[in-house]
């Protein structure tokens, strides 16, 4: 089925340990985004990118690093989780950044940090 | 910087009663607006949209929502609840220009139905 595929669906780690999310969409879409979902706190964005060949910090950036592979893959990287990085993340894309287009996103990866 | 408010974290209906979900807006310039659901262990799925034109959109599921430009609001509603509308709802806005172009969500409302 068309859409945005995320690995791994769940994830436990321990405090210091490294992780790269991965997320492939197969809708041609030209931009990617990173968000986090914690209770209470809707979804925050991490990074995006716009197109590909670039990336930007969003809201809660710190502790991550993106790298947008091509225009198909973009992956987040823990380099030394923490505690306060437990969460749900998702991958999402859109045809293009803004212009009123909704964003298409995959089914998450649980994060558990111990 | 635009934000988004919904309230009431938690809302139950019983079965066939009117669904209203809340979501107010803070903007210079009316955004675009956007209601998601989420269903257990899933990813957000889009209900329906405002981007331009009729300020009365209508979605997937028999949901609808009307943009009020005064109010600074775009409220989420169903006619007649289900069972399967039980789910997670959000928010979200997008400006209609400038370099900061993503979307903003509110943080969630939470609708149980009631048999």
């Amino acid at each position: 089925n068309a859409g945005v595929t995320q690995t791994p669906k769940f994830q436990v780690l321990k405090t210091g340990q490294s992780m790269t999310l991965q997320c492939a969409q197969d809708m041609n879409h030209n931009s990617m985004y990173w968000y986090r979902q914690d209770p209470g706190m809707g979804l925050r964005l991490i990074y995006y990118s716009a197109s590909e060949g670039t990336t930007d910090k969003g809201e809660v950036p710190n502790g991550y690093n993106v790298s947008r592979l091509n225009k198909r893959e973009f992956s987040l990287r823990l380099e030394s989780a923490a505690p306060s990085q437990t969460s749900v993340y998702f991958c999402a894309s859109s045809p293009t950044q803004g212009r009123g287009q909704p964003q298409h996103f995959g089914d998450g990866t649980r994060l558990s940090i111990l | 910087a635009q934000s988004v408010t919904q309230l009431g974290s938690h809302v139950s209906v019983s079965e066939g009663a009117l669904v209203l979900l809340r979501c107010n807006y803070s903007s210079s310039v009316p955004p675009y607006l956007f209601w998601y659901v989420q269903y257990p262990n899933q990813g957000l799925q889009l209900l329906l949209k405002y981007t331009t034109g009729a300020t009365l959109v209508k979605g997937i599921n028999g949901f609808e929502a009307e943009f009020k430009k005064s109010e600074t609001s775009f409220h989420l509603t169903k006619p007649s609840a289900h069972m399967s509308d039980a789910a997670e709802y959000f928010c979200a806005v997008s400006p209609l220009s400038g370099s900061a172009r993503q979307l903003t969500f509110g943080s969630g409302t939470q609708l149980t139905v009631l048999p």
